[in-house]
C-alpha cells in the first residue's frame, strides 16, 4: 500500500530537549516537504526536498532542521524545541512537480 | 496581509445543496492551484488541481480559476454528508512548484 507514515505520532515534550519526527513514503518519491498546521494559519510549509542531499526553506524554517539522506526518509529535526513549536506537523511525498502529494497521518507535538 | 485568503467559516448547507468554496491570493505569479480535503484527526489529500486559468470538473467536483481577478473557486454539486471536511486551498508559483502556499481552510458541515 502507498503511503507515508511518521513517527511519533503523539510526543509531549519539554523545552530544550532535542527531538526527531521521522517520515518515511515507500512510493519512491522525489518530493518531500514537512508542514505544520495552526489554527487560524493554515498549513505552512518548513522545509522541502526536491531530491536526495537537496532541501530547501519554507514559509517557517526557524528552528528546525532537515535532512535527505535516502530518498525514502525526511526526518524534521528540532534541535532546542520551544513551546512555540506545539503544532500538528504533516509529512508529506509527491513523485513530480505537480503531481498528486500524499499526506503522512501527522504528529501532534506539546512543548512544555 | 496572507498571500492566501480563504474564509475559515464554518458552513453549514443541508444534504443535496450545490456548496461554492472560495480563495483569493495576491502572489500574481502562482500558476498551480489545488484544493485539498482534510477530515478530522487525517492528514490532507488532494481533491482537485489546475493549471493557470480555466474550469476542471471530476464527478461533483468543479475547480475554477480566474486569474485575472486572483480567485479560485471549487463547486460541490449534490453535497453528501460525507462531504463534511475542512477544505483547503494550496497554490504555487511556476518554477517554484515545490513551495506550496495554503490557505487557512474553510470547514464544510452538510446536514441530513
Amino acid at each position: 500500500e502507498a503511503q507515508v507514515t511518521q513517527n511519533p505520532r503523539y510526543l509531549i515534550t519539554v523545552t530544550g530537549k532535542k527531538l526527531t519526527v521521522t517520515c518515511s513514503q515507500n512510493m519512491n518519491h522525489e518530493y518531500m516537504s514537512w508542514y505544520r498546521q495552526d489554527p487560524g494559519l493554515g498549513l505552512r510549509q518548513i522545509y522541502y526536498s526536491m531530491n536526495v542531499e537537496v532541501t530547501d526553506k519554507g514559509d517557517v524554517p526557524e528552528g528546525y532542521k532537515v535532512s535527505r539522506k535516502e530518498k525514502r526518509n525526511f526526518p524534521l529535526i528540532l534541535e532546542s524545541p520551544s513551546p512555540n513549536q506545539t503544532s500538528l506537523y504533516f509529512c508529506a511525498s509527491r513523485l513530480g512537480l505537480v503531481d498528486t502529494q500524499y499526506f503522512g497521518p501527522g504528529t501532534r507535538l506539546t512543548v512544555l | 496581509q496572507k498571500e492566501v485568503e480563504q474564509d475559515p467559516g464554518p458552513l453549514s448547507v443541508p444534504e443535496g445543496a450545490i456548496v461554492s468554496l472560495n480563495c483569493t491570493y495576491s502572489n500574481s505569479a502562482f500558476q498551480y492551484f489545488m484544493w485539498y480535503r482534510q477530515y478530522s484527526r487525517k492528514g490532507p489529500e488532494l481533491l482537485m488541481y489546475t493549471y493557470s486559468s480555466g474550469n476542471k470538473e471530476d464527478g461533483r467536483f468543479t475547480a475554477q480559476v480566474d486569474k485575472s481577478s486572483k480567485y479560485i473557486s471549487l463547486f460541490i454539486r449534490d453535497s453528501q454528508p460525507s462531504d463534511s471536511a475542512t477544505y483547503l486551498c494550496a497554490m504555487s508559483a511556476s518554477g517554484t512548484a515545490s513551495k506550496l502556499t495554503f490557505g487557512t481552510g474553510t470547514r464544510l458541515q452538510v446536514t441530513l
